[in-house]
């Protein structure tokens, strides 16, 4: 079984700011970890994905995520914010890459200027 | 990346009817597409993976007679929510698995059923 947990349903920085979404996930097997980023009523855009090798994974928009095994985390850092970046948040976790993923509840982030 | 398309985005009907939602990978084909449901302010949970071929795969508490799958070719997924109710009032969100990964999410289509 996989789980994923996001601690912060909402997250609020201001313009230029780091930008800290926090992801943990459980697993059976080695995962396989995404960030995904939703705007209103719309689909969900990949920002960036972890499968083997490099744990520092570099996304779209500036975004980047560290895979670190031992505190079974996934967190999505932004050094800037900025207003576009407003939008919810998801990781999700799957056995492959890709496809059947379960999915965290979802960070809302907010951007204040 | 990828592109995968849905249709309708949108979509109101009357309870009792059927609505039928299209899943298309545009540019490249999928065996594979999967179906997600997302309620307002949660999260999506996968309702079914879709086969090219053959049967869906159902995940447990969705009723395969209610939510019809047919992927009958590789780059079209259909989802028919049979008599619906204003309960099935959802976004539905479709994704179409790349050869050799990763899965591109559609647009979603907002189902409201009054």
């Amino acid at each position: 079984a996989q789980s994923v947990t996001q601690l912060g349903s909402h997250v609020s920085v201001s313009e230029g700011a780091l930008v800290l979404l926090r992801c943990n996930y459980s697993s059976s097997v080695p995962p396989y970890l995404f960030w995904y980023v939703q705007y209103p009523n719309q689909g969900l855009q990949l920002l960036l994905k972890y499968t083997t090798g490099a744990t520092l994974v570099k996304g779209i928009n500036g975004f980047e995520a560290e895979f670190k095994k031992s505190e079974t985390s996934f967190h999505l850092t932004k050094p800037s914010a900025h207003m576009s970046d407003a939008a919810e948040y998801f990781c999700a976790v799957s056995r492959t890459n890709a496809g059947k993923s379960t999915f965290g509840d979802g960070t809302t982030l907010t951007v204040k200027p | 990346g990828a592109v995968v398309s849905q249709h309708p985005s949108w979509v109101i009907c009357k309870s009792g009817t059927s609505v039928k939602i299209e899943c298309r990978s545009l540019d490249f084909q999928a065996t594979t597409m999967f179906w997600y449901r997302q309620f307002p302010k949660q999260s999506l949970m996968l309702m079914a993976t879709s086969n090219e071929g053959s049967k869906a795969t159902y995940e447990q508490g969705v009723e395969k007679d209610k939510f019809l799958i047919n992927h009958a070719s590789l780059t079209l997924s259909t989802l028919t929510v049979t008599s619906a109710h204003p309960e099935d009032s959802s976004f539905y969100i479709c994704s179409a698995l790349e050869p050799g990964g990763p899965a591109y999410f559609g647009p979603g289509t907002r189902l409201l059923v009054l």
